[in-house]
Parts: C-alpha cells; structure tokens; sequence
C-alpha cells in the first residue's frame, strides 16, 4: 500500500492565484516526520520544510504555508500569490520513527505544479 | 558550497556494461542513500548506510551493489546493466539515521541503459 498519496498529478494555475497541493500518508507509528520537497526544472530535490507527529501546528514561511491534520492523515502545502519561479514537481514524504534499519523517506509520487505567466 | 557532489551527471551505457556513479559528501554526514526516481513511482531507496563501513538494502535493491570505504563518498554500481535500470538517480544524506534527519539530496545522475 502507498504510504503517502499525492492524488494531483498535475496542477496549473496562473500567476498570482493560490494553490493548495494534497498529501495523505499512511502510517502505524506515533512517531514520525513528515517533508516537501521542491524539484524545479533543474532536477535537484530542495528540502522545504520538516513536521513531527506531534507538532499539528501550522506552518508559514512567506507565501508557503503547511496544514497538518491528524484526523485526517494530510499534510497539505499551499502557496499564495504564486508565481513562476514556483513551476516545479513537489514531492511529499514520510519517515517513521519505529522503522529498523534505513531512516527510509517514503515518497508520494509528486504534484507537477505550473504557473502561467 | 557544502553538499552533495553526484557524477556523472547524464550516462548512456549499453546494456550488460559495468557502471559505477559517484557521489560524494563535504558535510560529514553518518548516513548515505541511493534513491531512484521513475516516472509515476516517486522515488524508492536502492541502498543505504548508516555510517562508514556499513551498508544496507532499501526497498529495490537488486542489480545494484554500493561500499562504504569512508564517511564522505558511497558509490552505487550496476555490475550488468540492464534497460529497467533506466532512471534518475539520487544520492542522499542525513547527520544522523534517526527519523526526524533531514534528507539532503544531490544534483542526481540520468542513467539510460540502452
């Protein structure tokens, strides 16, 4: 079974607009961490942001902000006033905490996001 | 600038050739991975290690093997390549092999088997 789900496989927006990209995770632990990764059209995966099983608070960092839901097993990124520059694959990933041996991030199969100029 | 170094950056290798990538770390990181990254999967971990000298199986491990000579660099070989091994790879360290580490990732390398 998929451990995390990114049911949007493509999104396009026009500049300025919000989106909201999906991510719903699959996991028996208590403990564990969830990322955002960012692959822009240059290919290399840029870490974005961090969230533990126990921290639901959301997160914002300028026009990026995170909504983590327990209830709902989602942890879902959304960018405001987006722009260009934001065209890229986003990928969603989770590591767990119980897991022996590899500190393995199990990834979603990634949101291609494209702003419209 | 610190990070991770991943070479080459594109190959075209014919299929049952040997190919060794390279990758290579200045931030004395414990832990090192090889992810492959296709096309409507995501990427999955082909192998990793926890610290010099040790190495384990990720969740598709077969065709390739890797060695952890030292702290810095943990190359992955293909011993025969085959054209499922098609794919971008990714090499990747944490400072610690606990869950909460962070991942950081290198440039990746565009492996097409022919």
């Amino acid at each position: 079974a998929q451990k995390v789900t990114q049911a949007q496989t493509e999104i396009s927006v026009v500049e300025k607009e919000d989106v909201t990209l999906d991510c719903v995770y699959e996991t028996r632990d208590t403990t564990y961490y969830l990322f955002w990764y960012k692959q822009p059209p240059s290919g290399e995966l840029v870490f974005l942001i961090r969230r533990n099983s126990f921290d639901e608070q959301n997160e914002i960092s300028g026009r990026y902000s995170w909504n983590f839901q327990k209830s709902t097993s989602s942890f879902n990124f959304t960018i405001t006033a987006s722009q260009v520059v934001d065209s890229a694959v986003y990928f969603c990933a989770l590591s767990e905490q119980g897991r022996a041996g590899a500190n393995n991030l199990f990834f979603g199969t990634g949101t291609r996001l494209t702003v419209i100029p | 600038i610190a990070g991770i170094t991943q070479a080459p950056t594109s190959q075209i290798l014919a299929a049952g050739r040997r190919m060794t990538l390279r990758c290579t770390q200045d931030m004395r990181h414990n832990a090192m991975y090889w992810y492959r990254q296709d096309l409507g999967l995501g990427l999955r971990l082909i192998h990793y290690s926890n610290t010099a000298g040790t190495t384990g199986k990720g969740e598709v491990p077969d065709g390739y093997s890797v060695s952890r000579a030292n702290t810095d660099d943990f190359p992955l070989t293909l011993a025969s390549a085959v054209p499922s091994q098609t794919s971008v790879y990714f090499c990747a360290s944490s400072a610690g092999t606990a869950a909460k580490n962070i991942q950081y990732f290198g440039a990746g390398t565009r492996l097409s088997v022919l």
